[in-house]
C-alpha cells in the first residue's frame, strides 16, 4: 500500500533563502509524481508534474526531482518570497489501473518579509 | 478551455439532510475523481468514475455516500444523513487519459455540517 509523507510539516525562513521540500514515498511503481500548492481554504494548484521516465521538471523558480530507486522527489524553490507561503502537497499516482493520486500530508511554508 | 468547475463552492446543510456536490470536468475529460480533505489532514482518494461507470469506489465510506458520472451532465457526489463527521472540503480532478495525463483540480466545496 503506497504511503507518501512530506519532510518538514512546517517550515519557516526569511525571504530570499533558497529551500527544499522532501516528499518520499513507499512504493517505487508510481507512474507520475505531482506538486501541488494549496493557499488556505483554497484549491489545489498544479505546479509541477514528473512522469516515472523523467528525473526533473523546472518552471520559473521552482525544481523538482524524482529519484524513483530511493523513493524520494524535492521541490527546489530558489529565492523564496512571502507570495510563496502556502501549503505544499506532493501526490503520487498508482499504477494500479486507476492512477488515483495518494497524497502526503503537506509542508506549510511560511516566508518573512 | 474553461477549467473544472465544481458546485456549489460553500454548502451548510443540517446534521440529516442531503448534500449533492457537483463537479463539471474539462471539455472532453471523460475521467473523473473525488477526494476529501478534512480539517487538518491530508486529501483522500475517494472514488474514480468514467462516463456511466464506477471504476474504484475503494476510498468511498460504505454507507451513506454515492457517486455516479452520467452520459450527459456532471458528476455528483452525493452524502445522505450528513453528521458532523463529513464536515471538509470534497475536491474533485479531471484527466482526458487516465494516467497520461495529469489530473486537473476543481477549487473545491467547502460543506460544513451544522
Amino acid at each position: 500500500k503506497q504511503e507518501v509523507t512530506q519532510i518538514p510539516a512546517a517550515l519557516s525562513v526569511p525571504e530570499g533563502e533558497n529551500l527544499v521540500l522532501n516528499c518520499s514515498f513507499t512504493d517505487s511503481a508510481i507512474y507520475n509524481l505531482q506538486w501541488f500548492r494549496q493557499d488556505p481554504g483554497k484549491g489545489l494548484t498544479s505546479l509541477l508534474l514528473i512522469q516515472s521516465s523523467q528525473r526533473e521538471q523546472t518552471s520559473g523558480r521552482l525544481n523538482a526531482s524524482l529519484d524513483k530507486s530511493s523513493g524520494r522527489s524535492t521541490l527546489y524553490i530558489a529565492a523564496s518570497q512571502p507570495g510563496d507561503s502556502a501549503t505544499y502537497l506532493c501526490a503520487a499516482s498508482t499504477t494500479s489501473g486507476t492512477y488515483k493520486y495518494i497524497f502526503g500530508t503537506g509542508t506549510r511554508l511560511k516566508v518573512l518579509a | 478551455n474553461a477549467g473544472v468547475m465544481q458546485n456549489p463552492r460553500h454548502l451548510v446543510r443540517r446534521r440529516g439532510q442531503e448534500a449533492r456536490l457537483r463537479c463539471s470536468p474539462m471539455k472532453g475529460h471523460s475521467h473523473v475523481y473525488w477526494y476529501r480533505q478534512l480539517p487538518e489532514e491530508g486529501l483522500k482518494f475517494m472514488v474514480y468514475l468514467q462516463k456511466e461507470n464506477i471504476i474504484d469506489e475503494s476510498g468511498m465510506p460504505k454507507e451513506r455516500f454515492s457517486a455516479e458520472f452520467p452520459k450527459e451532465g456532471p458528476s455528483i457526489l452525493r452524502i445522505q444523513q450528513v453528521v458532523r463527521g463529513d464536515s471538509a472540503a470534497y475536491f474533485c480532478a479531471s484527466s482526458g487519459l487516465a494516467g497520461t495525463d495529469t489530473q486537473y483540480f476543481g477549487p473545491g466545496t467547502r460543506l460544513t455540517v451544522l
